[in-house]
């Protein structure tokens, strides 16, 4: 098993410009999570997709931010327009059913915004 | 809102000596899981606990889920370089609306392990 793959490992973007960071969950599994991490705030849980259907996304920061599951194996986290402020690492998780059970996480996307 | 407070937030302690990290939280907890971040890795899910006053031991780790399940603690007894990293706690509790759980992560517990 590959594991959760999260895409790109690192991006540098402008202010300004859209970003768009990708995951695959590990197969069979039917949530997936979007956190984020910095030194000032730790880990947020920003998204949570229960069978692709998002169920909880009261951590997304602001309307720049937007996450979608098309199905079971891809989803997308995308920063429109991006800001300084939204450089950190961006982490992908998946389990097999929701918040009760041991989440996977991948590598990360480590994001500066310059 | 909900939160869920680790301390303490930095521990250096030589090899060999032992070492905790605790959390709490203001509302009464669904469960705890408990995951290790190694520098510039990703966390790894080390444990859950959900029955009250549960303790649980992985070698030398010992998790205890408190009474009230408002508490936990991660315990390492005689500490090697290997265990070097940020340990963190995660919460679930349920939304007023009771439709879904919320999961919290603590602050984290920055551990250095000196030979």
């Amino acid at each position: 098993d590959a594991g959760v793959i999260q895409s790109p490992r690192h991006e540098v973007t402008e202010m300004g410009q859209e970003v768009t960071l990708r995951c695959k969950p590990i197969s069979g599994h039917n949530s997936l999570f979007w956190y984020r991490q910095t030194m000032m705030r730790g880990l947020e849980l920003l998204i949570y997709f229960n069978n692709n259907v998002p169920i909880d996304d009261s951590g997304m920061p602001e309307d720049r931010f937007s996450a979608k599951m098309p199905n079971a194996s891809f989803s997308t986290l995308k920063i429109q327009p991006s800001e300084p402020r939204d450089s950190a690492v961006y982490f992908c998780a998946s389990s097999l059913a929701g918040r009760l059970t041991e989440a996977f996480f991948g590598q990360g996307t480590r994001l500066t915004v310059v | 809102g909900q939160q869920v407070m680790q301390i303490p937030q930095y521990q250096h302690v030589q090899e060999g000596e032992d070492f905790t990290t605790y959390c709490n939280s203001s509302t009464t907890l669904s469960n705890i899981q408990w995951y290790k971040q190694r520098p510039g890795g990703h966390p790894v899910f080390l444990i859950q606990l959900v029955k009250s006053g549960e303790v649980k031991k992985q070698k030398r780790l010992t998790f205890q889920f408190g009474e009230a399940k408002k508490n936990s603690s991660l315990h390492i007894t005689a500490t090697q370089t290997t265990d070097v990293g940020t340990y963190f706690c995660a919460g679930s509790i349920r939304l007023s609306s009771g439709s879904a759980r919320q999961l919290t992560f603590g602050s984290g517990t920055q551990l250095t392990v000196l030979p």
